[in-house]
């Protein structure tokens, strides 16, 4: 079975300092893609980072990056210069290919002023 | 660009009436889903839509779950009868599926369903 995993529920930085939320996934695919989707208290889903898994470098938007280790099948989620608007639930989720989201738990993220 | 727009915001409901959640896709997309977000099971696909097609309906928990996509820019998720179970938050997203080419999905705000 396909399983997404984060093992922090919940992290807490000050502003201004950098963090990384962990996640880790279960596969046998070898093409697939992996994504961060914040989700803020007013429950939106926002799309933060995407990954492709057949390409090496890692994704980058701004303040937020990915660490993908294929092999390792880890995929973290650096937030630089943390924000109070980075307060969220952040969730790691994986597109399998039958083109469905496996998502993990979700990572509640407290940004301290 | 609009992004995909869901109905209502907010539904506060008594147990064993029928309730419809609507959905309107980003123009352009061609797929579409449904999901229910609660406390103990996190985000559960429930349905997915290729072209109007219902292609995996197997996360729709039981007969009183229904949902159907007439055309390309709307689709409707009901329940009926509807139990105090089945309050959650239910996102629809959609996202443009073509060959080789796999694009995120975009999700609504959510209709926050409280059954009473």
């Amino acid at each position: 079975a396909q399983t997404v995993t984060q093992s922090q529920p919940e992290m807490s930085v000050q502003e201004a300092e950098t963090v990384t939320l962990s996640c880790t996934y279960d596969t046998s695919e070898n093409n697939y893609y992996l994504f961060w989707y914040k989700q803020p208290p007013s429950r939106q889903m926002i799309l933060v980072i995407r990954q492709e898994a057949y390409k090496q470098q890692n994704a980058t938007e701004n303040r937020f990056s990915v660490n993908f280790q294929k092999a390792a099948k880890s995929f973290s989620l650096k937030i630089s210069d943390s924000q109070l608007g980075d307060t969220a639930m952040y969730f790691c989720a994986f597109m399998n290919s039958n083109y469905q989201l496996i998502w993990g738990a979700g990572t509640k993220l407290i940004i301290k002023p | 660009d609009a992004g995909v727009i869901q109905s209502p915001r907010h539904e506060v409901t008594e147990m064993g009436q029928e309730v419809t959640l609507r959905c309107k896709p980003i123009s352009g997309h061609n797929s579409l889903f449904w999901y229910r977000q609660t406390m103990m099971r996190g985000l559960e696909l429930l349905i997915y839509f290729n072209n109007n097609v219902p292609i995996d309906d197997s996360g729709m928990p039981e007969d009183r779950f229904s949902a159907k996509m007439p055309n390309a820019s709307f689709s409707t998720l009901k329940i009926q009868p509807s139990e105090p179970r089945d309050s959650a938050v239910y996102f629809c997203a959609s996202s443009l599926k073509v060959q080789g080419l796999t694009q995120p999905q975009h999700f609504g705000d959510g209709t926050r369903l409280s059954i009473l």
